[in-house]
């Protein structure tokens, strides 16, 4: 199977300041990362996604970046905003079907 | 936002009663996905169906039935469910061979007394 693992479970910045969510995979054929940001009541949503032909990539504030070597990528968000608040997962998928999924990082922008 | 839905968004059920989730995609997708999301547990894959074929069942107890009659409609039956069974179950649908990225519905809230 796969192992996901998110850290940290919780994060607290002030407004402006840049945050950092790190995942670990164990199965070296997992081939594609999704992100997902949950509001409070609300569907998870994709917010960026990386595949394992590359190494980084960023949509305005917010950035993955992928270790395909040491099993491990990274959710950078910088400058960030209020309603960045919120529960971010990472996922790893395999073959043609399997998703496996972090525990989830609750993010708080203080303002 | 309306690309997936589901029906209800609540649902109160003693342990003796029988209902069913539906969910529909609007999304032209050939997977649907159904998903358990308790408390501090990452989302918990249950079923999967590909090309109205279902290609996985994770150990999942049989008090919960998924049917998939066409490639936008999914349901999960349940009955005679537990206390334990409470929580967010999440309905997502893909295209699969084709970005692999995945799409949510708004999920329906169960609480089973």
């Amino acid at each position: 199977g796969e192992n996901v693992e998110q850290h940290p479970s919780t994060l607290s910045v002030q407004e402006g300041d840049s945050a950092v969510i790190k995942c670990t995979y164990s199965d070296s054929a997992s081939n594609y990362f999704p992100w997902y940001k949950q509001e409070l009541g609300k569907r998870p949503q994709l917010i960026i996604d990386i595949r394992s032909n590359v190494g980084e990539k960023k949509d305005q504030r917010i950035a993955v970046t992928l270790n395909k070597t040491a099993k491990h990528f990274s959710l950078h968000i910088t400058e960030t905003q209020p309603e960045d608040s919120a529960v971010y997962f990472c996922a790893a998928h395999k073959g043609r079907n399997q998703f496996y999924f972090g525990t989830g990082t609750s993010l708080t922008v203080i303002p | 936002e309306t690309g997936v839905t589901q029906t209800p968004r609540h649902l109160v059920m003693g342990m003796t009663n029988k209902k069913s989730l539906k969910c529909e995609q609007h999304l032209g997708h050939n997977a649907m996905y159904w998903y358990k999301q308790s408390a501090k547990k990452p989302l918990e894959l249950m079923f999967v169906y590909s090309l109205e074929e279902r290609v996985e069942n994770n150990s999942v107890p049989s008090r919960f039935s998924p049917e998939c009659p066409n490639s936008s409609h999914l349901f999960l039956h349940l009955h005679t469910l537990q206390p334990e069974d409470s929580a967010l179950y999440l309905c997502a649908s893909s295209q699969v061979n084709r970005g692999e990225t995945q799409y949510f519905g708004p999920g329906t809230r169960l609480l089973v007394l």
